[in-house]
């Protein structure tokens, strides 16, 4: 079935480590986002790709960086910038047209410890 | 600047009571408006998109219109397993590429 995957589905990070979140997609899509989601909040854009090898930064992209090598994979680095990383963090993915409906995977949940 | 308002925050519904979400956009140009359904520790699942006011979109219980200024998603005679966060998001003319502004969402509760 088609669909994204993200991984892992929870992580902690220590004190000024980087963690990276994975989010794959076999939609055959061209454009990938990372939200970050709040409890009281709407989803926030963090990043988002419309190509493979370019990607543009979003509303919150400090302390955040990614990747695009691959049309399927687009990971999320948490950097050690980042002092409020606890989140809920989707990935999703769309057709190239921004009226197209974003897909979204099922997330990974961010602690500290 | 470009904003979505959803009321309530919350809603209880008995099994059977019909009731109504609203979705208020203020936007430059509206591209496209889009309902999703998100169930706890879930990610969003796609529910329908609207881009003209006048539209109406359908799906099982659910019926989704569209205004100038806002959108509602009509729940008929909701069972409990439609119970869940109900978000909207827009995409407008005047935003970047990827650009959709959600809502806080309505939690809908439907007891039996």
């Amino acid at each position: 079935d088609g669909g994204i995957t993200q991984s892992p589905k929870y992580l902690f990070r220590k004190e000024g480590q980087n963690v990276t979140l994975s989010c794959e997609q076999n939609l055959n899509h061209d454009a990938m986002y990372w939200y970050r989601q709040d409890p009281g909040q709407g989803l926030r854009l963090i990043y988002y790709s419309q190509i493979v090898n370019d990607f543009q930064k979003g509303d919150i992209a400090e302390g955040y960086s990614v990747s695009r090598e691959k049309k399927e994979s687009f990971p999320l680095t948490v950097t050690s910038a980042q002092k409020n990383p606890t989140a809920f963090y989707l990935c999703a993915s769309s057709h190239g047209h921004s009226n197209q409906p974003q897909h979204f995977g099922d997330g990974t949940r961010l602690s500290i410890l | 600047e470009d904003q979505v308002t959803q009321s309530p925050e919350a809603l209880r519904l008995q099994e059977g009571e019909s009731s109504s979400l609203n979705c208020s956009y203020t936007v430059s140009g509206l591209r496209g408006l889009f309902w999703y359904r998100q169930d706890p520790g879930k990610g969003p699942e796609f529910l329908f998109t609207l881009y003209s006011a006048g539209e109406e979109k359908e799906k099982e219980r659910l019926k989704a219109t569209l205004t100038k200024k806002e959108s509602f998603l009509h729940i008929t005679a909701p069972k409990p397993e439609d119970s869940a966060t109900y978000l909207c998001a827009v995409v407008s003319l005047g935003g970047s590429q990827g650009n959709l502004i959600f809502g806080k969402g309505t939690k809908l509760s439907v007891k039996p």
